[in-house]
């Protein structure tokens, strides 16, 4: 049982460069989250799903993009990445009702 | 006003002494309040849910007041090992929740 696990670890992107984020999660959890963490701003909301196939938006969903075609994974694109997007990335899952949220281990993503 | 507000401190504390930080929530539909704790470079992991009731667990003691909508995290006996940054949380638990952090407060115990 690996929880919840992310794909890369780390990237380095050049302005203008398209790339995925992979989480993935074994424990059968019906929603899941993308979160960014940049310092001093905590955690925000990048994009968000309820279930396989459905996603919806959170605080900060400009400029990705998400999906769940699978209910096991989640997808985070930057189709053409800039340098306000170099962060930390978060995936997080949970199963109603208990609101516990599991998260990965997180992708440090630089965007030069 | 932020969903959810924290102190960011940073709180300096010796070890052994009892420290406290507020937590407070725009939301009065929130149904469902959490404490994480976040260590430098590592992803968020839940310290305890907070009840309505208030609850327990070791050193840690979670509140609730939702007459003035905060929660509160006491740390009792505190060890070099609770440095980290604590975030909360107050959800709602609906289908259409977003689940907001707040943006966590940072707590040094010195030796």
């Amino acid at each position: 049982n690996a929880g919840v696990t992310q794909t890369p670890k780390f990237r380095v992107l050049k302005t203008g460069q398209s790339m995925t984020l992979l989480c993935a999660q074994d424990m059968n959890h019906e929603y899941m989250y993308w979160y960014r963490q940049d310092p001093g701003m905590g955690l925000r909301l990048i994009h968000y799903s309820v279930g396989e196939g459905t996603t919806a938006k959170g605080e900060v969903p400009d400029g990705y993009n998400v999906s769940r075609l699978k209910k096991q994974n989640f997808l985070l694109g930057l189709e053409s990445a800039a340098p306000s997007q170099t962060s930390v990335y978060f995936c997080a899952s949970i199963s109603p009702p208990v609101n516990t949220q599991y998260f990965g281990p997180g992708t440090r993503l630089t965007v030069l | 006003r932020k969903e959810v507000e924290q102190d960011p401190g940073p709180f300096n504390v010796p070890e052994g002494a009892t420290v406290a930080f507020n937590c407070t929530y725009s939301n009065s539909a929130s149904q469902s309040f959490f404490w994480y704790r976040q260590d430098c470079r590592k992803e968020p992991k839940l310290l305890m849910s907070v009840y309505s009731s208030g609850n327990e667990d070791g050193r840690f003691t979670a509140q609730l007041n939702r007459a003035s909508q905060y929660i509160s995290l006491l740390i009792r006996d505190s060890k070099l090992s609770d440095s980290a940054t604590y975030l909360c949380v107050a959800s709602r638990g609906d289908r259409d929740d977003k689940i907001i952090f707040g943006k966590g407060t940072r707590l040094h115990i010195l030796p």
